[in-house]
């Protein structure tokens, strides 16, 4: 079946060090991908996006890249902070579909070490 | 809004007792999307609405779960005579494209049955 997963639940980084999230999907026809992040009590976040006909996308000290041959997603965040501890979870849709259903994976959360 | 509105944002109901979640979406989201998210779990679907009508409910676990939505706005989520398993948090999102682009979550409504 479609599913969306990671490939560590948990990541632990020193201040300052750069950070990379990795996910995996399983349905080839997604066109589409987001990166959130949820910070505790509080709802996901949009951070990035990323369509199927990009291999990458930079923001604001992230960059989301796109391998479409293996089906993998990655985040990268640059010089990360004790702000950026969170659970990251990556969604993928089919955007063609009409109704914009995501999958998410189960989250990945990241620890940062002062 | 200024953004997605859910109340109560924790709620604490006896096993068998009939619930209430409500959502205010970012005003002029035309769709409106239900998700659960069970302790340590990604998002599970729930049910999607474009207006007031429900194309996609595909994702409601039993037919103790309803949803409805009105004047194109508010949606209440309602589970009927609650079950342990029903403890999560469900988070409401909203769009102002069918999800293009992501979503704007709210931060849930804590739900725990006992």
């Amino acid at each position: 079946g479609e599913s969306v997963g990671l490939h560590l639940p948990t990541l632990s980084v020193q201040e300052g060090d750069n950070s990379i999230i990795n996910c995996a999907y399983s349905n080839s026809a997604s066109d589409y991908f987001i990166w959130y992040k949820q910070e505790s009590g509080k709802g996901p976040q949009f951070i990035i996006d990323i369509r199927s006909n990009m291999d990458k996308r930079q923001g604001q000290r992230v960059t989301v890249l796109l391998n479409k041959t293996v089906k993998h997603l990655s985040l990268q965040i640059a010089a990360t902070q004790p702000g950026d501890s969170a659970v990251y979870f990556c969604a993928e849709t089919l955007g063609t579909s009409g109704t914009y259903k995501y999958i998410f994976g189960t989250g990945t959360r990241l620890k940062v070490l002062a | 809004g200024a953004g997605v509105s859910q109340s109560p944002s924790n709620k604490v109901t006896e096993k068998g007792k009939d619930v209430e979640l409500r959502c205010d979406p970012i005003s002029g989201h035309t769709a409106l999307y239900w998700y659960r998210q069970s302790l340590g779990q990604g998002l599970e679907f729930l049910i999607y609405f474009q207006g007031n009508s429900a194309p996609d409910k595909s994702g409601l676990p039993s037919d103790r779960f309803s949803a409805e939505r009105t004047g194109g706005s508010v949606s209440t989520l309602t589970i009927q005579r609650t079950q342990q398993e029903d403890s999560a948090v469900y988070l409401c999102a909203s769009s102002s494209r069918q999800g293009a682009y992501g979503y704007t979550f709210g931060s849930g409504t804590r739900l725990t049955v006992v």
